[in-house]
């Protein structure tokens, strides 16, 4: 059974930096991409960032391009986003998402057919 | 990036209702497009893809259609379960987009 769990949100100040990590198991993780989709508290869903198979690609929206980094550690089946120069816009509900689709080239988009649960961020003084 | 417009925002409907949500792109995508359910709490769930491909274990009743620009969700028999709000997006090309969402509601 594929399972994500996400996890490291909490309540930070604008400014400040934190590690959102998604731990991953039930399928083989380094075969496929992996990205981050956020949602606002009772708004709709926002594609963060995503990372191929092999770490050689990887993309950002523009609300977070040079502030966030995603990476993985395919050892430890787990995705991760660094999150730098947080600002209150950033509040949200962040969700690993898998790929569909195994060894997808770099620059291909995708459909997400497994979730984590969520880590709610909260960004305020 | 690639503006993704769903209708309506939300509907009132009733258990044995047929349901058509509709998610129009501002740019030709294909067939790059994907539903997703989602209840309150909970993460999106996964259930078409291709645009019209259900998911495994996804209910037939669920059904997709549409290519270009203009797409379709359709519930030929809401049941109880499928009060939530649905989401469309496209996988053509980056940024990755969603639409705003469709909640179905009980009458």
């Amino acid at each position: 059974e594929v399972q994500l769990v996400d996890s490291g949100g909490g309540l930070v100040q604008p400014g400040r930096s934190l590690r959102l990590s998604c731990a991953a198991s039930g399928f083989t993780f380094d075969e496929y991409a992996m990205h981050w989709v956020r949602q606002a508290p009772g708004k709709g869903l926002e594609w963060v960032s995503g990372i191929n198979w092999n770490s050689g690609s990887t993309s950002y929206a523009d609300s977070v391009k040079g502030r966030f980094v995603i990476s993985r550690d395919n050892a430890k089946n787990s995705l991760y986003l660094q999150m730098n120069s947080l600002r209150l816009e950033d509040t949200a509900f962040y969700y690993c998402a898998k790929d569909r689709v195994p060894m997808r080239p770099a620059a291909d988009a995708t459909a997400f057919d497994y979730w984590g649960q969520g880590t709610l961020v909260t960004v305020s003084s | 990036a690639i503006r993704m417009t769903q209708s309506p925002s939300s509907l009132s409907a009733s258990t044995g209702d047929r349901v058509t949500i509709t998610c129009r792109a501002s740019q030709a995508i294909g067939f790059y497009l994907a539903w997703y359910q989602q209840k309150p709490g909970k993460a999106p769930k996964f259930l078409i893809y291709a645009a019209s491909t259900l998911q495994s274990g996804v209910p037939s009743r669920f059904s997709g259609s549409g290519s270009g620009t203009d797409f379709t969700l359709t519930i030929s028999c809401l049941q109880s379960e499928d009060f939530a709000t649905y989401y469309c997006q496209q996988y053509y090309s980056y940024p990755l987009t969603f639409g705003g969402g469709t909640k179905v509601e009980l009458k």
